[in-house]
């Protein structure tokens, strides 16, 4: 069956970075998108950006552009996401998703808060 | 980045209701949206993808309309269940941008 394990939860300092992994079983890790999405408390959700597995290419919202980074590691099916520049804005909880495009398969979450 | 504009935020209704949604895209996306229905504490489950098609085991009263810049997604018959916030979401040139959400309560 279809899994997307992500890594715990992480509590960090403003300025700090973040780096959350999302690894991919049960399925072609190269056959699918996975994009990044992130929900604040109580707030909405928020498309961050898309890696395709194979080749590696990405595409960022607008709003994170310069703070973000997405790779893949394709010998162990993961993906991370990379983000840096923390402030307590981004505490979220931050879900890795698989899609052709639409998303139709969700991680289970991480939830990143940042603190002083 | 396309704007997509959800409407109402809010909408109160009651069990047997026939509820509509509507997503407004800032620019043309083909038919390229996808609903989704969220629960307090759990992940977006895909209710609709390429503005119309049914995902497998989605109950028969959900559906999807629409295309270009305007779309709509129909609850025929409104369920226990079916009380949650709904999010539209465009994957238009390879973006994502989701809709601001639709809380959907008990009237």
């Amino acid at each position: 069956q279809v899994q997307l394990v992500q890594s715990g939860a992480e509590l960090k300092k403003p300025g700090a970075s973040v780096k959350v992994s999302c690894k991919a079983s049960g399925y072609t890790f190269t056959s699918y998108y996975i994009h990044w999405v992130r929900q604040a408390p109580g707030q909405g959700l928020e498309w961050m950006g898309i890696i395709n597995p194979s080749p590696g290419s990405t595409a960022y919202a607008q709003n994170f552009q310069g703070r973000v980074t997405m790779t893949r590691d394709t010998s162990t099916s993961t993906v991370y996401l990379d983000l840096s520049s923390l402030r307590s804005e981004d505490t979220a909880v931050y879900y890795c998703a698989r899609g052709g495009m639409a998303i139709d398969f969700w991680g289970k979450g991480t939830l990143v808060t940042v603190s002083s | 980045d396309i704007q997509m504009t959800q409407s109402p935020s809010t909408l109160a209704a009651s069990v047997g209701d026939r509820v509509t949604i509507t997503c407004r895209a800032s620019q043309n996306i083909n038919n390229q949206l996808a609903w989704y229905q969220q629960k307090p504490g759990q992940a977006p489950k895909l209710l609709i993808y390429r503005a119309s098609d049914l995902e497998s085991g989605v109950p028969s009263r959900f559906s999807g309309s629409g295309s270009g810049t305007e779309f709509t997604l129909t609850v025929s018959s409104l369920q226990p269940d079916d009380f949650a916030t709904y999010y539209c979401q465009h994957y238009h040139s390879y973006s994502g941008t989701f809709g601001q959400g639709t809380k959907v309560e008990i009237k």
